[in-house]
């Protein structure tokens, strides 16, 4: 059953509007975290922004927020003020369990954003 | 800048051939994950070494091997190359391995099997 699920396989945002990504998934583990991954077409995965289950407040960083609404299993990035770098594969990711030994990141299958000037 | 360095950039191998690739961890890190990510598709989990021990895989055959090295530098390898282990192969460190643990990938080693 896939976990992390992204439906949005492209977008084009203009230049300075602040855009959504959708990211919904789904576990029956209490602890889980979130990520959100961006990956330009340079191939390498950079780190955005994380979001753990027990976390009561919605995660931030500078331009990147993530909205994290638990009981519906979502867990969007928002991004605002875009920029023409911003242009990348945007991977939403899900770990399930707190401190174990093999906790490995599951990914979705991303959404293309493309910035337009 | 993550610190994480991979080798090869790009590599060309023809079916049933065998294939090692190499990562360098960031300073400090001492789990390494590798993952392959087919084209169009998200990256996908093949093992996750912590102080020189498996501890974790993904659903991959045993021809898929890995190895990690006292100054946690790691190995990617892969015997009897397939036409679908053609890919993009990442390999990521962090500094424990789990929790709120984010990961430092690399750029990657593309892998083409002809």
């Amino acid at each position: 059953a896939q976990k992390i699920t992204q439906t949005q396989p492209g977008m084009f945002v203009q230049e300075k509007e602040a855009v959504t990504l959708d990211c919904t998934y789904d576990t029956s583990d209490p602890s889980y975290g979130l990520f959100w991954y961006k990956q330009p077409s340079s191939g390498e995965m950079i780190f955005l922004i994380y979001q753990g289950s027990y976390d009561q407040q919605n995660a931030t960083e500078g331009r990147y927020s993530l909205n994290f609404q638990k009981a519906r299993k979502s867990a969007n990035l928002v991004i605002s003020a875009s920029q023409l770098g911003d242009s990348a594969m945007y991977f939403c990711a899900m770990r399930e369990g707190g401190y174990s030994s093999a906790s490995k990141i599951i990914f979705g299958s991303g959404t293309r954003l493309s910035i337009r000037p | 800048e993550t610190g994480v360095t991979q080798s090869p950039t790009h590599l060309i191998k023809t079916r049933g051939q065998q294939v090692t690739l190499r990562c360098s961890s960031q300073s400090g890190h001492n789990t390494v994950s590798w993952y392959q990510q087919a084209l169009g598709q998200g990256p996908q989990f093949i093992f996750q070494y912590y102080r020189e021990e498996e501890n974790g895989r993904g659903n991959f055959p045993p021809r898929f091997s890995g190895l990690q090295f006292p100054n946690y530098s790691s190995e990617l390898n892969v015997n009897a190359l397939e036409l679908d282990d053609s890919a993009l192969y990442l390999c990521a460190s962090s500094f424990g391995t789990g929790g709120n643990e984010k990961l430092f990938f690399g750029s990657g080693t593309q892998l083409s099997v002809l």
